[in-house]
Order: structure tokens, then sequence, then C-alpha cells
């Protein structure tokens, strides 16, 4: 079975501070997402990767940078948290060779609260 | 723009069957996803469509018209576990993955 960890289930952060959230996954997948989710709306892409040191901008990559040094960790970094990124965050990944049937395994996510 | 719909919630009888609609309008078209999120856990794959027609498997079943956008997954011998949110997403033209904002199932003894 796929794995996908993140590291923190719930965060709690000052409004200002740098945030990391990491993910690591176990099965060799080349893909790595970052969504956000929040109530009434879709998943909402941040950033994603299609190799190490590879990162693309999604739709709302504004206030978040990524990092992919090994093939098997992607890093959400929240350069300075503000609190309208109050958000359940989820990470993704998929395996590279269908680009259409891609199939993404998710982590159980990240609720992150900016006070 | 692109857009994916789906009821925000729906409720259901266990044993029943249900019908979770979902309807697009995106830039192209490469397949159509649902995923099984329960609460405060990970979404999961269910079912791909990507020609028209029924695919089932098991309990679940999802149907797809590419002509109308449309799409519904069809769950039968509803069990309380089936209790989640179930979301609808597309591939659209350049590869990448659309998604609605999920349909919250509630089963009732």
């Amino acid at each position: 079975d796929v794995k996908v960890t993140q590291s923190s289930r719930y965060l709690v952060k000052r409004t200002g501070e740098k945030v990391f959230l990491e993910c690591v996954q176990d099965m060799d997948h080349e893909n790595m997402f970052w969504y956000r989710q929040d109530p009434g709306l879709g998943l909402r892409l941040i950033y994603f990767s299609y190799d190490v040191k590879m990162k693309e901008k999604g739709d709302i990559p504004e206030g978040y940078s990524v990092s992919r040094e090994k093939k098997e960790r992607f890093s959400l970094i929240l350069e300075s948290a503000s609190t309208n990124q109050t958000s359940m965050y989820l990470c993704a990944s998929s395996i590279a060779s269908d680009l259409a049937k891609n199939i993404q395994y998710f982590g159980a996510g990240t609720r992150l609260s900016v006070l | 723009g692109q857009n994916i719909d789906q009821p925000t919630e729906m409720t259901a009888t266990e044993g029943a069957i249900v019908q979770i609609n979902c309807t697009y309008q995106t830039s192209g078209f490469n397949g159509l996803f649902w995923y099984q999120q329960h609460a405060g856990e990970a979404p999961t794959f269910l079912s791909y469509n990507v020609l028209d027609g029924l695919e089932e498997k098991g309990r679940f079943s999802s149907f797809l018209s590419r002509s109308k956008g449309y799409s519904y997954l069809l769950l039968k011998e509803l069990q309380m576990k089936d209790s989640a949110s179930y979301l609808c997403a597309v591939t659209d033209s350049n590869y990448q993955l659309i998604w609605g904002a999920g349909t919250k199932l509630i089963i009732k003894p």
C-alpha cells in the first residue's frame, strides 16, 4: 500500500511565523502535490513537483514556497504565516507514467491554525 | 472558467441506494475521478472514467456522459461506514486535476 505521511496532524502558529509542513511518500512516486482544503471549496493546488528539485506553481502559490531535495520528501513553507492561511493542508503523490489516469494518494492532512 | 458542481450534502438510509451527481465544465477532458474522504482522513481513490458508460466495482458504480459533461456515483446497499464526503475531479486538457467541493453523504439507520 502507498503511504503518504504528513509530519503533523494539527499545528497552531502565530501570525508572521515561518511554518514548515513536511510530507514523505514511500512508493518512489515522481509527482508530489500540496493542496489546501477549505469548507465549501474544492481542493486547491498550491504547488506541485514532477521530480527532485523541480517545482511548479499551482492555482494559489502566493504566500507559499516548496522544497524537494529528495524524491520521497516534499515540503511546504509558509514564509510568514497569516490568518487567511488557516486551513487543512493535504499532500499527495502519484506515479508519472499515466498523465490522464493520474491516481493521487493522499496524506491524512495537517490542520493549521494561524492566530 | 472551469467548474465542477456537485450537491453539498445528501442524506440516505442504511441499506438503500443513493446517486451522487457531478457536472463539469472544463477546458478539455482527460478523465473523471471519484474519491471518498471520511471526516478527518485522507481522500482515497474510488473510480476513474474516461469513456462513456458505467463502471461497476462492487457496491459502487460510476457513470460518465462526456457529451453532457455529467457523471454520477451510485452507491448500493448503503452501510453506515459509507458516511463520508465524495469528491468529483476532472483532468483537463493540461492534465491538471480540477476538483469539486465534495458531497457530504449522511447515512441514517
